[in-house]
């Protein structure tokens, strides 16, 4: 149990165009996810927490009219990043915590691999 | 905010050797203390947590143990082998605080 897939699994996109990534969880419902950024050989930094049915809450420095979170549904977030540049390169990663269970532990996705030309 | 600590960076075992990385926290009220293990490319996977109401907690050849006195909790590897090297990160949070505060980090490489 607590399998969070996300889609696509690496994504190569043209500097200005936006890119849609999704995360669903897949054997559990979720009110809260997480979505993360981390460079190569750092730790993950938290971007933003979605929650169900009401909208996001972004970390300090995070812009949100780039990065534009939905959840609309207890299995699904998704995360676009709009006008993307170069910059945005980087493994995205999102989490998700169990209703069910309602503890603190976070189930991570497989991350994705965004890289703007 | 929490502050949490990884040492060393990098830590290089041989196999069947055993492996301990310790974090240090800021945040006394810290209650909720997971451990992460990350292969090149791939995302997080949980592999043991221990909240602030046990000292210890084990799960094969993997073990933590928390010092809330000291304000530091340590992944034991024993037996290590080629397969767990990796990237291992800490988190702490405070229950009701979505948010985990994730150490750095800790390169283990497993020598065969």
């Amino acid at each position: 149990g607590a399998v969070v897939s996300q889609h696509p699994s690496w994504v190569i996109c043209k500097s200005g165009t936006s890119v849609k990534i999704e995360c669903r969880s897949l054997d559990f419902q979720a009110t809260t996810m997480f979505w993360y950024r981390q460079f190569p050989k750092q730790s993950l930094m938290l971007m933003a927490t979605s929650n169900e049915g009401s909208k996001a809450t972004y970390e300090q420095g995070v812009e949100k009219d780039k990065f534009l979170i939905n959840h609309a549904s207890l299995t699904l977030s998704t995360l676009t990043v709009t006008s993307a540049h170069p910059e945005d390169s980087s493994f995205y990663i999102c989490s998700a915590k169990n209703l069910q269970t309602s503890t603190d532990t976070q189930y991570f996705g497989p991350g994705t691999r965004l890289t703007v030309l | 905010g929490e502050n949490v600590e990884q040492h060393p960076s990098t830590l290089s075992v041989q196999e069947g050797d055993s492996a301990v990385i310790k974090c240090t926290y800021s945040d006394s009220a810290s209650n909720y203390f997971p451990w992460y293990k990350q292969e090149l490319g791939k995302g997080p996977q949980l592999i043991i947590d221990i909240r602030s109401n046990v000292g210890e907690k084990k799960d094969q050849r993997i073990a933590v143990t928390l010092n809330k006195t000291a304000k530091h909790f340590s992944l034991h590897i024993t037996e290590t082998q080629p397969e767990d090297s990796a990237v291992y990160f800490c988190a702490a949070s405070i229950r009701g605080n979505n948010r985990l505060a994730f150490g750095k980090g800790n390169q283990v490489v497993v020598i065969p």
